[in-house]
Formats: C-alpha cells, sequence, structure tokens
C-alpha cells in the first residue's frame, strides 16, 4: 500500500515568492494533519483536517499561511510570501480515526529552504 | 516549561550497551502515549505506543510513571541501527482530538 505521498521533496526558493506543498493520504484515513520541524521548535502541529474540513488551525503562525483539502485524497499549505524564516520540513501525516491511540502516518516531507 | 520535555543528548553508546531515554509530560490529564524513532532525514515513525502497566517489543521496553508524568524507553543489547532520534509524545487533552504533542527528540549514536 502507498503511503502519504508528498511533493516536492525539495523546495528552493527566494523570499517573496508562494510556496505551494502538496499532500496526498493514506486512502481510507479520515484525518490528516500538517506539521512543521525545525532545529530550535522541533515538531509542531500548523492543521488538521477532518473529513477535509479544517478543525484546528491555532498552530499556523500567520495569515501568510494557508491549507486547503478539496476532496479526501488532496491537500495543499500554501506559503505567500514566503520568508527566510520559513525554511523547515514540512511534513504531512494521517490516520484513520482521531483516537490519541490512533497511529499517525508521516509522508516523507519536503524541505523547503527560503532565500 | 515545555509539554514535553526530553534531554535532546546525544547519547552515544557501544553496540551491545543499554540505554535508556526518559520524558516528561505537563499535562496530567493526557491519556495516550508513544514513542516515535525518526531516522536522520526521514519522517518520524511510531516505535511503539506505552500503556499503563509497561510494555515490551523486543528489546524495547516502554514505562509509564502517571504519578511522576514520566515515560521512559529502554533499548537493550543496542545495534548500529539504533542510530536514530527517539521522540516521545503525547495526546493533547484538551478538545478530545487526535492532537499529538511531540517532544525534542533524544539522539542516540550506536558505535561499533
Amino acid at each position: 500500500d502507498a503511503g502519504v505521498i508528498q511533493s516536492p521533496r525539495h523546495e528552493v526558493t527566494e523570499m517573496g515568492q508562494e510556496v505551494t506543498l502538496r499532500c496526498k493520504p493514506i486512502s481510507g484515513h479520515d484525518y490528516l494533519f500538517w506539521y512543521r520541524q525545525t532545529m530550535m521548535r522541533g515538531l509542531e502541529l500548523l492543521i488538521y483536517f477532518n473529513n477535509n474540513v479544517p478543525i484546528d488551525d491555532s498552530g499556523m503562525p500567520e495569515d501568510r499561511f494557508s491549507a486547503k483539502m478539496p476532496n479526501a485524497s488532496f491537500s495543499t499549505l500554501k506559503i505567500q510570501p514566503s520568508e527566510p524564516r520559513d525554511s523547515a520540513v514540512y511534513f504531512c501525516a494521517s490516520s484513520y480515526t482521531r483516537l490519541a491511540s490512533d497511529t499517525q502516518y508521516f509522508g516523507p516531507g519536503t524541505r523547503l529552504t527560503v532565500l | 516549561r515545555k509539554e514535553v520535555e526530553q534531554d535532546p543528548g546525544p547519547f552515544n553508546v557501544p553496540e551491545g550497551a543499554t540505554v535508556a531515554f526518559n520524558c516528561t509530560y505537563s499535562n496530567s490529564a493526557s491519556q495516550s502515549f508513544f514513542w516515535y524513532r525518526q531516522d536522520c532525514r526521514k519522517e518520524p515513525k511510531l516505535l511503539m505506543s506505552v500503556y499503563s502497566s509497561g510494555n515490551e517489543d523486543g528489546r524495547f521496553t516502554a514505562q509509564l510513571n502517571r504519578a511522576s508524568q514520566y515515560i521512559s524507553l529502554l533499548i537493550r543489547d543496542s545495534k548500529l541501527s539504533d542510530s536514530a532520534t527517539y521522540l516521545c509524545v503525547v495526546n493533547d487533552p484538551s478538545g478530545n482530538t487526535g492532537k499529538l504533542i511531540f517532544g525534542q527528540g533524544t539522539t542516540l549514536q550506536v558505535k561499533p
């Protein structure tokens, strides 16, 4: 079975440019999570969806960040305009239920560098 | 205070050694606990859940002390392939959601 798929795997862009990160969750999983990982702050939850609906976006750093999930098999995280401090690894994860005991499966991540 | 605290290490140990990692969490209402493993430049993957009675999976033993809000992971007979970062994870009990809170991780390097 395919796991969580993310694209691109690497992205290098210049400050001020728009960046779009993509995620395809595991089929049948109702929950999708977007995380950001940096050396300084570790792994932080940005936003998560249930059945394509955003449930909690309190982790989104500011208005420059937006996320959508138009259908059960696709989600995007957009940064516009991008800044050097947005450089990080962005992970998408999915799980079957909302139960805290349910495993979250992570995608390989997108390594973003903003120059 | 961080919600989940871990010693970042690194822990440098020889093959065959026994090594233990500890983690503390701040919210006593948390009910679910995990250890995730993250290899260099890879995604986190679930290593094992942590149950109140303690649980073992091969060379790995996890224990939970709710009174002290403390979680541990013991690795026996360590292998070179155990080199990774180990993330302590607890659920966010507010709002009854599936949100998880990750510690910063403890890095293990197993040397030949």
